[in-house]
Formats: structure tokens, sequence, C-alpha cells
């Protein structure tokens, strides 16, 4: 398979510390992204990183990506209760589809 | 999600009967993708369509087909249902494909007994 896998599974933290969660994947991407999930609901996409890119931001977000280690991480700044969900990245291989990882579930402590 | 429904939400079958399943969008989005989320897998593509009848196959296709007859609706079928494929059913769109970002719908749990 060539879905990403996520590190660490599962991830709590108190409220306003920050959060980091890593991505690994196996071949060369064009892009990358992560999605969260809460718990009974679809996936909310969050971020896209192409391969030419090392570093996005978004509100409270940063995503790095290091092609030469196939790995990305999230970071989310100051994280609040309503952060408390299911963190997914996915990567393209053939162009027209993503393959999703297992996620890492973050769980934020009020 | 906004411009995307998936119907049902909630179904029970039988083991051997089919079931079709619904996605319907209203962006005008050329790609549809069919997933399904399964404990310790996470999400799976089972078939992907990049137009009106141009359909491909993902990584979990056996013992499912599909159809795009017209834009916005992508129909999910098991023609003979099995408790493995007891999951959770998302359907995503997008308007690049891998370029972009992917819009979920609420998906759709179904259970074969």
């Amino acid at each position: 398979s060539q879905q990403g896998e996520e590190d660490p599974q599962a991830l709590s933290i108190q409220e306003g510390e920050n959060a980091t969660m890593n991505c690994s994947y196996k071949t060369s991407i064009n892009n990358l992204q992560w999605y969260r999930q809460n718990s009974g609901r679809g996936l909310v996409h969050l971020i896209l990183i192409r391969s030419n890119e090392r570093e996005k931001h978004s509100g409270r977000l940063r995503v790095t990506l290091d092609t030469s280690k196939k790995s990305s991480s999230l970071l989310i700044t100051a994280s609040r209760a309503a952060d408390t969900a299911s963190y997914f990245c996915a990567t393209d291989v053939l162009g027209n589809q993503f393959y999703f990882g297992t996620g890492t579930s973050l769980t934020v402590i009020p | 999600d906004a411009g995307i429904t998936q119907s049902p939400r909630h179904k029970v079958t039988e083991t051997g009967t089919p079931v079709t399943l619904r996605c319907h969008q209203t962006e005008n989005h050329r790609y549809m993708y069919w997933y399904r989320q399964d404990p310790g897998h996470g999400l799976r593509l089972i078939h992907y369509s990049y137009g009106v009848k141009d359909t491909d196959k993902g990584e979990v296709s056996d013992g499912y087909s599909v159809s795009r007859s017209k834009t916005e609706d992508f129909l999910l079928t098991l023609e003979s249902a099995t408790s493995s494929q007891t999951s959770v059913y998302f359907c995503a769109i997008s308007a690049q494909g891998a370029r972009d970002g992917y819009t979920f719908g609420s998906g759709t749990r179904l259970t074969v007994v």
C-alpha cells in the first residue's frame, strides 16, 4: 500500500499546549494533505503541501514536508478542546487519488 | 457537508442482498471517490470517477461496482453484500483530482447481518 503512516497513533495533551503529529510515506509524491475528522463525521481538509514546498501555515496549523526523509509533520499550536479529533495524512501517487493513513487520535484536555 | 450529500445515512441489510449507496454533489466537480473506513485501516479507496461514465478501481474494489451517468451522482453498489463489507462509506469530491483538497460527505454506516 502507498498509504502514509501517522505517528503517534494517539496523543493526549493539555489545552494550550502544542500538538505535533508525524506522517511517513513510502514513495515519491506530488502532494500531501492533512485532514481532520471529528467523531462520527466526515473528513475536513486542513492543508495541502506540494512536493516543492517545505512548509505551509494556516492559522494555528503548521505543516512541514521533508521529501528526502519521506515525512511530514503537522503542528497545532495553542491547542483547544475543539481540536480533539483524528488527524489523517494523505499522499497522492498516481495523480488522481490520495491514499490515507490510519490517523492520529488527538485528545485535548480542558 | 455543503455541496455533497450521501444517502442513506444508515443501513442494515442481510448477507447476499444488493445494496446501492448514493453520493450527490452540487459543486459540478469532475472527480468523485468512494472510500470505506474501518478501524485499523484508515480510509481505503474503493472506486473513483474522473468524469461521466469514466471510472476506475481503487485498492479495495472487489465486490463493489460503481456508476456515474451524470456529473452530480456517483453510485456505489454492493452486488451481494457480505459481512466483511460492514463499514462506514465516505464519498468525496474534488475539482482537480489529487492536485486539490477533497470535500467529504458525512458518511453512510452500513451493517451487513
